[in-house]
């Protein structure tokens, strides 16, 4: 089945600075990767998602890049804001709407 | 965007009982809907896929004698923890697809479940 490795853990930048969270993932045949944004005691939010067909996407701060070829996807984000710590998620599946493979999530926080 | 809810927030029960979580897709029609369940600081694990009118799939190691799934309609699913034990005390997460346009899963905020 599909593994997904995502990485750091953690990240601490200053406010300003961009933050680049990294995911791989095992399974060829996965179409679709979305990114989460979960604060404390709260459901995942989706901030931004690519498909296979496309290499990249982006959304004001946020950007997205994906090399099928090497099966790894990254999260940039840009200008950081203290509002944007909280846990990110990468995920995988066959497909928009499908079952989602979670990374074990990446913590960010953001020093003013 | 499109809303989840989820009901009960937070529950605490006693060993032994039964609890159910409601998962509502308050704006959209769900023909599936998945349910999660997520640790302390740790990733969430997908339990199972439930779909409008059928049998629910779960995934492997997951007890479905023990965590029962409705979907009786397109707008509800429910997910019941029978003879609950402290294990099973975690953060429980359901998704919705929205099978319109975007074909985009949609997260509930979530249900703590404390068994004591």
């Amino acid at each position: 089945g599909e593994n997904v490795e995502q990485h750091p853990s953690t990240l601490s930048v200053q406010e300003g600075d961009s933050a680049v969270i990294k995911c791989t993932y095992s399974d060829s045949a996965s179409n679709y990767f979305p990114w989460y944004k979960q604060e404390l005691g709260k459901g995942p939010q989706l901030i931004i998602d690519i498909r296979s067909n496309v290499g990249e996407k982006k959304d004001q701060r946020i950007a997205v890049t994906l090399n099928k070829t090497a099966k790894h996807f990254s999260l940039h984000i840009t200008e950081t804001q203290p509002e944007d710590s909280a846990v990110y998620f990468c995920a995988a599946s066959l497909e928009a709407g499908t079952a989602l493979i979670f990374g074990k999530g990446t913590t960010l926080s953001v020093s003013s | 965007g499109a809303v989840v809810s989820q009901h009960p927030s937070w529950v605490i029960c006693k060993s032994g009982t039964s609890v159910k979580i409601e998962c509502r897709s308050l704006d959209f029609q769900a023909t599936t809907m998945f349910w999660y369940r997520q640790f302390p600081k740790q990733s969430l694990m997908l339990m199972a896929t439930s779909n409008e009118g059928s049998k629910a799939t779960y995934e492997q190691g997951v007890e479905k004698d023990k965590f029962l799934i409705n979907h009786a309609s397109l707008t509800l699913s429910t997910l019941t923890v029978t003879s609950a034990h402290p294990e099973d005390s975690s953060f429980y997460i359901c998704s919705a697809r929205d099978s319109g346009a975007t074909d985009t899963q949609y997260f509930g905020p979530g249900t703590r479940l404390t068994v004591l």
